[in-house]
């Protein structure tokens, strides 16, 4: 089993759609949780990082359940510039304690 | 600008030759660490340093690769006898806690 698993993509939404990325990961030991955004032929850049307790930031809504140890990533009334590859992170534990182990990441394309 | 740089940009070379690439983190980032990342997939982790010493390294990190970080500042990743599986985006990033910024990545490609 991958470390940290993503639905495959792409997703393909209008303009003010809501969507909703999933994520699995396997360590039940890991303890920080990120979605990146990756533009096309750009670095990486963080998105958010995801509480326990779930977090929003404007359009974005990150949720964390260490139970299913699933997290997710929701984007509502979707913007053009929204168009990225969204990239779910885990900190992955022992050793450095500072090493993230990105998902393969899920293209989302947002159309007029 | 003040963010993470990499140098060169981008890199064609022959296999079998030595490429090396440079890394300047932000300041006063006290880590710093090297990704791996390939058409359709997301960045996988190579070594990381802390000041200037090397803390881990990934299995991926084969013996014709090494990274150095000297005085605790720039970095430099090299790869010797380079291989066509060696091209690849190859990203920096530095940080002071968990969130990591990155560079715009050297993309090399081995013909």
């Amino acid at each position: 089993r991958k470390e940290v698993e993503q639905d495959p993509g792409p997703f393909n939404v209008p303009e003010g759609a809501t969507v909703a990325f999933n994520c699995t990961y396997s360590n039940s030991a890991s303890q920080s949780f990120f979605w990146y955004r990756q533009d096309c032929r750009k670095e990486p850049k963080l998105l958010m990082s995801v509480y326990s307790s779930g977090n929003e930031d404007g359009r974005f809504t990150a949720q964390l359940n260490r139970a299913s140890q699933y997290i997710s990533l929701l984007i509502r009334d979707s913007k053009l510039s929204d168009s990225a590859t969204y990239l779910c992170v885990v900190n992955t534990p022992g050793g450095s304690n500072y090493k993230l182990t990105f998902g393969k990441g899920t293209l989302l394309t947002v159309n007029p | 600008d003040t963010g993470v740089s990499q140098d060169p940009r981008h890199k064609i070379t022959k296999r079998g030759q030595n490429v090396t690439f440079r890394c300047d983190p932000i300041s006063e980032h006290n880590r710093l660490y090297w990704y791996r990342q390939t058409l359709g997939q997301g960045p996988e982790f190579l070594t990381y340093f802390q000041n200037e010493a090397q803390l881990e390294k990934s299995r991926l990190l084969s013996d014709r690769f090494s990274a150095e970080r000297p005085k605790g500042s720039f970095s430099t990743l090299e790869i010797q006898r380079t291989e066509q599986g060696d091209s690849a985006m190859y990203l920096c990033a530095s940080s002071l806690a968990h969130e990591q910024f990155f560079g715009p990545g050297t993309r090399l490609t081995v013909l």
